[in-house]
């Protein structure tokens, strides 16, 4: 089956940690991205990929890095620096001519 | 004001209703429209894709865009129970820019 898995599906954090949420897409897909969701809330893009080994910032990046080394992966770091980290994390690519975003299923994470 | 703004809701229907969702948009330069559909927990999903302004119809959605209005809809008919989701709307303006969301409608057909 050919999708976007984001793991874990939850993940706990206490104050200080850094975490890494996982995104493997198997679409071909050449461009990434990162959202936050918070209730009540649109997504909000916190960084996107539209090649391997490039990527830039989006509308809320700080306290976050990522790395874009495979074309499949595109991997996030929560790091101690975000305030604010509780929220559902949302990965998505899109390609294959289409201006379209395909969703993953996204990652809870909580900052205990 | 938000370059993109929806009804938060939650809007409450009767199974079997006719449902319209809309969005109004500021950005007069948008023209790729997304519908998404959220249930809860999971990742959105893409029910409809429109290019500029027109119609589009894919079984009981239609989407429909008014650029003059910056207004764009998403009509459910025969709403049924497993309609019941966020639906949020997205758009761009010119291929590859990054999306710009609505934060999005909670919708719930009443069995």
């Amino acid at each position: 089956d050919g999708g976007i898995t984001q793991s874990p599906k939850y993940l706990f954090r206490k104050e200080g940690q850094n975490v890494t949420l996982s995104c493997e897409q198997n679409l071909n897909h050449d461009a990434m991205y990162w959202y936050r969701q918070d209730p009540g809330q649109g997504l909000r893009l916190i960084y996107y990929s539209q090649i391997v080994n490039d990527f830039q910032k989006g509308d809320i990046a700080e306290g976050y890095s990522v790395s874009r080394e495979k074309k499949e992966s595109f991997p996030l770091t929560v790091t101690s620096a975000q305030k604010n980290p509780t929220a559902f994390y949302l990965c998505a690519s899109n390609g294959g001519g289409a201006d379209t975003q395909y969703f993953g299923p996204g990652t809870r994470l909580t900052v205990l | 004001q938000k370059e993109v703004e929806q009804d938060p809701g939650p809007l409450s229907v009767p199974e079997g209703a006719i449902v319209s969702l809309n969005c109004t948009y500021s950005n007069s330069a948008f023209q790729y429209f997304m519908w998404y559909r959220q249930y809860s927990r999971k990742g959105p999903e893409l029910l409809m894709y429109t290019y500029s302004s027109g119609n589009k119809e894919d079984g009981r959605f239609t989407a429909q865009v008014d650029k003059s209005s910056k207004y764009i809809s998403l009509f459910i008919r025969d709403s049924q129970p497993s309609d019941s989701a966020t639906y949020l709307c997205a758009m761009s303006a010119y291929y590859g820019q990054n999306f710009v969301f609505g934060p999005g409608t909670r919708l719930s057909v009443l069995p």
